[in-house]
């Protein structure tokens, strides 16, 4: 079945840590892109997202992904993490045959620790 | 800023009864969506709407149904609900086309189903 992968469920990271997410897909053909936040309490915002053009795309807040068609990746970066970056982060894709529909990944927890 | 709004925050019902879920968006977004939102599973696309009285099943639509009766509104109707209906449901929006973007989410009912 055609899906969207997140490796990492829960991660643990400490102020100033480096942090990479990866999301992996399966679905052919062109695809949009993103990556969502979900703040403690709060709704799901857009981080960054992915239609065309320069593959490494810089978002809200310092983070950053790329996309490498090759590997069907869109992996979320951010050099320095924040005690504030504590949140789920979400991967979605939106093949563009499908029109509108939106595909999410499970999910990663990230906790930053002080 | 584009503004989803779902009228409930946190509802709990029980077994059998019926239960409806409102969702309003104040930016003339043909699309609309519900999701609903579990730990380990993510976002569970439930039924979708491109248009007034036009809807389409998700990936889940099983126990539910929906209502658009006009453009700014989406509702999802549990018409028994059931214990694993116990969740968080999300409400969403977007402009119609394949590249048009981002998926706006409100704030989540939190529906708890005794």
């Amino acid at each position: 079945a055609q899906s969207v992968s997140q490796h990492n469920h829960h991660v643990i990271l400490s102020e100033a840590a480096s942090l990479e997410l990866g999301c992996n897909y399966s679905y052919g053909g062109t695809v949009n892109l993103f990556w969502y936040v979900q703040y403690p309490g709060q709704h799901l915002q857009l981080l960054l997202k992915y239609f065309s053009g320069d593959p490494l795309v810089k978002g809200i807040k310092g983070f950053e992904a790329e996309f490498i068609k090759s590997k069907f990746s869109f992996n979320l970066r951010k050099p320095s993490v924040q005690w504030s970056d504590t949140a789920e982060y979400f991967c979605a894709v939106n093949p563009t045959r499908t029109g509108n529909q939106f595909y999410f990944g499970t999910g990663t927890s990230l906790t930053v620790i002080p | 800023d584009v503004k989803v709004t779902q009228s409930s925050r946190y509802l709990v019902k029980r077994t059998g009864e019926k239960v409806f879920l409102e969702c309003v968006q104040d930016m003339d977004h043909e699309n609309m969506f519900w999701y609903r939102q579990d730990p380990g599973l993510g976002l569970r696309l439930i039924y979708f709407s491109y248009d007034v009285k036009m809807k389409e099943k998700g990936d889940i639509p099983e126990g539910y149904s929906v209502s658009r009766e006009k453009k700014e509104r989406f509702s999802l109707i549990l018409e028994s609900a059931s214990t694993n209906q116990t969740s968080m449901y999300l409400c969403a929006s977007s402009l119609h086309g394949a590249s048009t973007g981002e998926l706006f989410f409100g704030e989540g009912s939190r529906l708890t189903v005794l």
